[in-house]
């Protein structure tokens, strides 16, 4: 079945410092992918989202591309702050007419000042 | 304005009882899901639900029945709870543009249930 593989975590990092999340999938079709994020004690929030190959979703600094050859979406953003700690989960969509959502296990990110 | 809601935050309860979380989107949309994040974080969906018409069903224990009175409402009622029902409960909405193709529209999700069976 259709599945989504997320670099293991926790992952701590310095104020400023380049990230990057790993994620690759497996899918029949040509899915959509997101990433969604979830800040403490609250819900997910979609954070950016691509919808075919060569794709590129952008928003606050993050970005990450659709790549149909390697089958991967890698969360990156060049200088985080502290603001950026959360949870991180990458997802597909694998069903026609109703969107259901195939999370990762998450990557948690700490960033310290 | 609260997108999606879901009442209550934090549920507490006995193995063996009955409970019922309630969920309400005013965006409008059609199709509503209920998500179970377990203590690892790993987020597994459990049902949805287009213009009160169940078209998710995973394999979810029977004990678990959701309810749509209407197109806005998607609750989650749980008979006889287990330990193991203890996680959190996220409810979300998106709106299904157009029968058989991919759906590519935001899912908007709840602040989430926090059921903890003791």
């Amino acid at each position: 079945g259709n599945s989504v593989t997320q670099m293991e975590g926790p992952v701590t990092l310095s104020e400023e410092a380049f990230l990057t999340i790993n994620c690759t999938y497996t899918a029949t079709g040509y899915p959509s992918l997101f990433w969604y994020v979830q800040y403490p004690g609250e819900g997910l929030q979609l954070l950016l989202k691509a919808t075919k190959a060569d794709d590129k979703g952008s928003n606050k600094g993050f970005e990450a591309t659709y790549r149909k050859e390697t089958t991967s979406f890698h969360l990156e953003k060049g200088s985080v702050q502290v603001s950026d700690s959360a949870v991180y989960f990458c997802a597909l969509s694998d069903k026609w007419g109703a969107q259901k959502l195939v999370f990762g296990q998450g990557t948690r990110l700490t960033i310290n000042p | 304005d609260t997108a999606v809601s879901q009442t209550p935050k934090y549920l507490v309860t006995q193995m063996g009882n009955d409970k019922s979380i309630k969920c309400e989107q005013n965006l409008g949309h059609d199709t509503m899901y209920w998500y179970k994040q377990d203590s690892k974080k790993f987020l597994k969906i459990m049902f949805s639900y287009n213009n009160k018409e169940l078209i998710i069903n995973e394999t979810v224990p029977n004990r678990f029945s959701p309810k749509s009175p209407d197109k806005a409402h998607l609750n989650l009622h749980i008979n006889s709870l287990e330990l193991g029902d203890s996680a959190v409960y996220f409810c979300a909405s998106s709106q299904v543009v157009l029968a058989g193709t991919p759906s590519t529209d935001t899912q908007y999700f709840g602040p989430g249930t926090r059921l903890t069976v003791l």
